[in-house]
């Protein structure tokens, strides 16, 4: 089945420091990724929504200054923490999806724990 | 508002116990279904999903759900559980009228299943 990553698993940076984390799709072409936010026992928001060779579209109320995204390959999406903060502390989670047809399944990262001291 | 609601936050059974966990969304249009799990320390894995057809909808590891259009329900369902079902559970529709792009998750049921 695809196979997506992310990396690192687990990131503590010092509160005003940026942080990248990477998600790449192993073995599919991801025209598509989505990066999430799960915070302790609730659910998935979804953060915004990565195409790959143009601008990523981002939910309300996610700063997309804070939280920059780079599509940069169909095979690579990187999410950058802007002057990390700590109530940034959370877990994200990508997923990629395979062409554009709609309701196409997505595939999930193991995701990134990122604690802010 | 649209929202996508799992009842059941934390459910507890027996091995060999039926199970059947709670989905009701509330967008309008044309969804798309889905049953995620998410074992302890794992990604996110699909069980199954409802795109169009049989309302029965059967998905991996023994699981199936039921979509029924006039309830606005996806419930999951599995005749008799083991002690590796134990995970957490995520309900989750996209919807034609808030773009195709839009997974929108439960909050999630913890299933715990005792030996």
């Amino acid at each position: 089945g695809a196979v997506v990553s992310q990396h690192p698993s687990w990131v503590i940076c010092k509160s005003g420091t940026s942080v990248k984390i990477e998600c790449r799709s192993l073995d599919f072409q991801a025209t598509t990724m989505f990066w999430y936010r799960q915070f302790p026992k609730q659910s998935l928001m979804l953060m915004a929504t990565s195409n790959e060779g143009s601008k990523a579209t981002y939910e309300q109320g996610v700063e997309k200054d804070k939280f920059l995204i780079n599509h940069a390959s169909l095979t690579l999406s990187t999410l950058t923490v802007t002057s990390a903060h700590p109530e940034d502390s959370s877990f994200y989670i990508c997923s990629a999806r395979d062409g554009g047809q709609w309701g196409r399944e997505q595939y999930f990262g193991p995701g990134t724990r990122l604690t802010v001291t | 508002a649209q929202s996508v609601s799992q009842h059941n936050h934390h459910v507890i059974l027996s091995e060999a116990a039926s199970l059947e966990l709670g989905c009701n969304y509330s967008y309008g249009g044309t969804v798309n279904l889905f049953w995620y799990v998410q074992y302890p320390g794992q990604h996110l894995q699909l069980l199954l999903k409802y795109f169009s057809g049989d309302p029965l909808v059967k998905g991996i590891k023994g699981f199936e759900a039921e979509f029924i259009k006039s309830k606005f329900s996806f419930n999951l369902r599995k005749p008799s559980v083991q002690w590796s079902d134990t995970a957490e559970y995520f309900c989750a529709v996209t919807s034609d009228q808030t773009g195709a792009n839009n997974l929108f998750f439960g909050t999630g049921t913890r299933l715990t299943v005792i030996p």
